[in-house]
């Protein structure tokens, strides 16, 4: 099976500033088949970003997503409150479907 | 708009059985894939079985194949998944999902439910 492993496991920013996340898999990802989930304490993941580099319906254009192959990688571009909150890269190329081990974006 | 909600989830001891329900609403149920995602206490997401929108397609992880059988009664919008010889490592909050498409070997997961939890426990 694909392993995805997503760094940093933390990131501490402040309101307003840069956000990169990576997830790097141990196989090739046929066609992109990347997603990208966000999610908030006590809630149900939320779709962010399919395909590698498509947003989700309803998804503010601060999220993009770009990589290709192995390496991926989730930005926003200024972050707003209510981004901080976990995510979790997917990969769907390739059964079976696997999940990174998340990364936590926190307040500085 | 796409509503999905989970329920069936309790406490089990282990080596019990429960049965989780998804009820699904605001689109063609029978066109999709849908899926069950766990999320272990304070852990990550696991994917854990998927079946496709005829229901003759199942897959499952590893970790549950042999204990947990995914069906669904397209007539009824209702997505199940039957949970037997239930361990503690079972534990977890159980979403369903579903998919873009049919596509149940390669699911990506749009929109969640809220999630039941289960305990197994003595």
């Amino acid at each position: 099976e694909i392993v995805l492993a997503q760094s940093p496991g933390t990131l501490s920013l402040s309101p307003g500033e840069r956000a990169t996340l990576s997830c790097r898999a141990s196989q090739s990802v046929s066609g992109s088949f990347l997603a990208w989930y966000q999610q908030k304490p006590g809630q149900a993941p939320r779709l962010l970003i399919y395909g590698a580099s498509s947003r989700a319906a309803g998804i503010p254009d601060r999220f993009s997503g770009s990589g290709s192959g192995t390496d991926f990688t989730l930005t926003i571009s200024r972050l707003e409150p209510e981004d901080f909150a976990m995510y979790y890269c997917q990969q769907y190329g390739r059964s079976p479907v696997t999940f990174g081990q998340g990364t936590k974006v926190e307040i500085k | 708009e796409v509503q999905l909600l989970e329920s069936g989830g309790g406490l089990a001891q282990p080596g019990g059985s429960l049965r989780l329900s998804c009820a699904a609403s605001g689109f063609t149920f029978s066109s999709y894939a849908m899926s069950w995602v766990r999320q272990a206490p304070g852990k990550g997401l696991e994917w854990v079985s998927s079946v496709s929108g005829s229901g003759g397609g199942t897959y499952y992880a590893d970790s549950v194949k042999g204990r947990f059988t995914v069906s669904r009664d397209n007539p009824k919008n209702t997505l199940y998944l039957q949970m037997n010889s239930l361990r503690a490592e079972d534990t977890a909050v159980y979403y369903c999902s579903k998919d873009r498409g049919d596509y149940a070997d390669s699911v990506r997961f749009d929109p969640w439910g809220q999630g039941t939890l289960v305990t197994v426990s003595s």
